[in-house]
Formats: C-alpha cells, structure tokens, sequence
C-alpha cells in the first residue's frame, strides 16, 4: 500500500496565499483521484475538494487544487486567507479497494 | 437533506464487546459505499475500511482486519462497526461516511468511544 505525506503544520498571514502539498510514496498520483477534507476542531471532516480539482457544493472559489505528476503530488492552495480557514485538512486517494488518508497538516492563519 | 446521524458515545471495559451504528436517510442507502474512519485524540483521520449496502461486500484496511467487523441491514438504511474484545487502545473517535470519491461524500457526526478499566 501507498502511503501520502503531509507537512504537519503551516502558518499564513489573512489574506496570503497558502499551499499544502499531499506527496504519494509509490504508485501514480494521477492514477487515482485525490480528494481534501476541512476539519474544524470538534467538526466533522467536510470535503472542500473532490477528483482532484473540483469544489464541493458550497466551498468558496478561494480554495483550488491540483496534481503534479513530476512530483507524484497533490496541492491545495487557499487564496485571501481568512481567520475562518484555521482548521486541519487532509488529503486522500486510494488504490483498488483501499483508502488512504495523508497525516493532516494543520494551517494556522495569523 | 442527505444524513448520517450515528449512535452516542460509549463507554466500555477493556475485552467488552461494541457496536456503533450508522444510520442513512435523504437518499437511497445501497446507492454508495459506508466507509469507517477512526481519529484517535489529537490524531488524524485513519481509514478502517467499507462496506457496500446494497450486497454487504467489505473492504478493510488491513491495520484494522481481523479486530473490527463492518455490517450493514439495508432494511433500516444503517451500517454497522463492531469490536468483539475492545483494547484501551481503541479509544477515539469514530465517524461513518459516504463514499470517499466524487461529489457524494457525506459525514457522520462521529461516535466517541472510550476503552477504560
């Protein structure tokens, strides 16, 4: 199984521009779709990117994301940083029948 | 409005058996798969494996094969994550979700499960 890293944390001032990388160990990352979810602390984990660039309902177009097959990574990139952004986010893939989550990477806007 | 709403929290002894319950409703339950995630305090998010309601066909991690069991009755639109010897260690929280891929990704509100002699 693959497994996909995270930096653990990342600091950005309100209304910069941020991005969080999501690398795959082994295996293709354009083979399968990456998604990314926001967790607020004591919320739910809620999707904000699915196959690897597409918004979910609801989620401003501040936030975009995109896959790098030099790198074998994935990015999510926040523009005009709000305090409201402060949150844990994830990455996922999966291979075949299984799933897997990045460590999560905690972004602080301050 | 589509909804997982998931049973309360627990609190159980060491080598007592669980099961935590996930139950559907606004859409049409054997149209996607439950996956089970667990987060231990202050962790991230651990994939512990799915199932598909419509003919109960699992998948599991294999951290998690072999000490959890994931079940579904589609008659009452619920799945079903369930420990038969609970470990300390099995202390976290624990959410339901619908489909990992594409647009149909839903959460449960999580359960809360604490392991403690």
């Amino acid at each position: 199984n693959f497994m996909l890293t995270q930096p653990h944390s990342v600091s950005e001032s309100p209304g910069r521009t941020v991005t969080i990388s999501c690398t795959r160990s082994s295996g293709s990352i354009a083979s399968n779709y990456v998604q990314w979810y926001q967790q607020r602390p004591g919320s739910s984990p809620t999707t904000v990117i699915y196959e690897d660039n597409l918004r979910h309902s609801g989620v401003p177009d501040r936030f975009s994301g995109s896959v790098d097959r030099s790198s074998n990574s994935a990015s999510l990139t926040i523009s005009g940083l709000k305090t409201e952004d402060e949150a844990d986010y994830y990455c996922q893939s999966y291979d075949s029948s299984i799933r897997v989550f990045g460590g999560g990477t905690k972004l602080t806007v301050l | 409005e589509v909804q997982l709403v998931q049973s309360g929290a627990e609190v159980k002894k060491p080598g007592e058996s669980l099961r935590i319950s996930c139950k559907g409703s606004g859409y049409s339950f054997t149209s996607y798969w439950i996956n089970w995630v667990r987060q231990m305090p202050g962790k991230g998010l651990e994939w512990m494996g799915r199932i598909d309601p419509s003919d109960s066909y699992t998948n599991y991690s294999p951290s998690f094969q072999g000490h959890v069991t994931i079940s579904a009755d589609k008659s009452i639109s619920t799945a079903y994550l369930q420990w038969s010897s609970l470990r300390a260690s099995d202390t976290a929280m624990y959410y339901c979700a619908r489909s990992l891929t594409g647009a149909a990704a839903r959460w449960g509100q999580g359960t809360l499960v604490t392991v403690s002699s």
